[in-house]
């Protein structure tokens, strides 16, 4: 199985910042990582697809990078609204493996 | 609209069974791949198997392969997961989800002697 890593675990920080959270594959997994956000009480949300492809009516704020084994998320201003949990998982090889997440406090 | 809802989750004996239910009544259902990723908070998000349209194509992660199996009903626009030998270990939030844009709201299962 492909291990996905996460950093930070955690991270807080204020309104109008730019955050980027970073996600690395095991092995080589071309341009196939998804990026998802999580809210309490739902099921996670995605955002970004083939590392770098917005999905419709993701703000444009919300921007993915990198290819191979590095790959990270962009929040260019950070909004109240974001505060959750982000989730990279790649979709290069079954079992299509997940982070650990990174949780995002707004201060 | 992409709806997919889940049931059949529920408090199991270890060693026991469940069948699990999705249906998407909205959408050309026999055009898409399905899959099943459940949520613990042991062991975070965790895919376990998917089913092609025509159901020819099924695969499986290690930890269910044998115990579990996808199945789908076109006609009934249902996707199913049959979980036997169950252990603690595979309590959670179990999701159906197509095209990793859309998931339902999930059904819990718990399992315990």
């Amino acid at each position: 199985d492909i291990q996905m890593t996460q950093s930070p675990a955690s991270l807080s920080a204020s309104v109008g910042d730019r955050v980027t959270l970073t996600c690395r594959a095991g092995q080589n997994i071309d341009f196939y990582l998804n990026w998802y956000q999580q809210v309490p009480g739902n099921p996670p949300k995605l955002l970004i697809y083939n590392a770098v492809s917005v999905q419709d009516g993701v703000p444009s704020r919300f921007t993915g990078s990198g290819s191979g084994t590095h790959f990270t998320l962009t929040i260019a201003s950070l909004q109240p609204e974001d505060s959750a949990t982000y989730y990279c998982q790649q979709s290069s090889t079954t079992p299509y493996t997940f982070g650990p997440g990174t949780k995002l406090e707004i201060k | 609209q992409a709806q997919l809802v889940e049931s059949g989750g529920g408090l199991v004996r270890p060693g026991g069974s469940l069948r699990l239910s999705c249906e998407a009544p909205g959408i050309n259902f026999g055009d898409f791949y399905l899959t099943w990723i459940r949520q613990s908070p042991g062991k975070g998000l965790e895919w376990l198997a998917y089913i092609s349209g025509s159901g020819t194509n099924i695969d499986y992660a290690d930890s269910v392969r044998g115990r579990f199996t996808i199945s789908r009903d076109n006609a009934k626009k249902s996707v199913y997961l049959q979980m036997d030998s169950l252990t603690v270990d595979d309590a959670g939030l179990y999701y159906c989800v197509r095209g990793f844009r859309h998931w339902g709201r999930g059904t819990l299962v718990a399992v315990s002697s």
